[in-house]
């Protein structure tokens, strides 16, 4: 099992640029979960997914940032432009089942200049 | 989901036991407690939950009042591999998704 994998690891970008993150959840799991973390706000979950249909975008800051998962092992989050406030660590976790525990990835630290 | 109430810091020496509060004062039947925790730079981690009765694994013990308003995380010989910030988190078991709302946690400072 190799555990939740996101890419890249750190991403640095400047100001207008697309900038998309990368998660492999791990194979089994219905759930796909996004988080950002900054020190100001904490953790936020943003969007999950099951079974690859997206459920609650609520927390989604705004039009800039769009999620996808095309298939049960892939999902993707993009932010069309990037601005400097967007800077933060980012998270991906999946579950088995919906009262399963959250496995995380290492996260993508995320640097708009 | 109930919110919960944790104290921001907490100082513990080198195998002894660390005693984690968490406040949860609003929690209704259906509602279970998770705790997590964050190591620096990584991601989350899974540590244990419960919905009333007290509960043990290889990592933790959770121990609920029994009004349920209160929980207790215990690392019962804290090493300094367990500094992290600790997180207390309420969901309720008719959340079909599951999502967790994380609060600002405990940060656990393991001195030798």
């Amino acid at each position: 099992d190799a555990g939740v994998i996101q890419s890249p690891r750190h991403e640095v970008t400047e100001m207008g640029q697309e900038v998309t993150l990368r998660c492999k959840p791990i194979s089994g799991h219905d759930y796909l979960f996004w988080y950002r973390q900054t020190m100001m706000r904490g953790l936020e979950l943003l969007i999950y997914f099951n079974n690859n249909v997206p459920i609650d975008d609520s927390g989604m800051p705004e039009d800039r940032f769009s999620a996808k998962m095309p298939n049960a092992s892939f999902s993707t989050l993009k932010i069309q432009p990037s601005e400097p406030r967007d800077s933060a660590v980012y998270f991906c976790a999946s579950r088995h089942r919906f009262d399963s525990p959250l496995h995380f990835g290492n996260g993508t630290r995320l640097t708009v200049t | 989901d109930a919110k919960t109430t944790q104290p921001p810091s907490m100082d513990c020496a080198e195998g002894r036991a660390a005693n984690l509060p968490c406040n949860h004062s609003t929690i209704s039947g259906n509602e279970y407690v998770y705790w997590y925790r964050q190591i620096h730079s990584q991601g989350p981690q899974y540590i244990i939950h419960g919905l009333k009765n007290n509960e043990t694994n290889e990592m933790a013990s959770l121990i609920i009042t029994e009004d349920r308003k209160s929980s207790t995380l215990i690392l019962p010989h804290a090493t300094l591999r367990d500094t992290a910030v600790y997180y207390c988190i309420v969901r309720s078991r008719d959340n079909q998704g599951g999502k967790l709302i994380f609060g600002q946690g405990t940060e656990l400072s393991v001195k030798p």
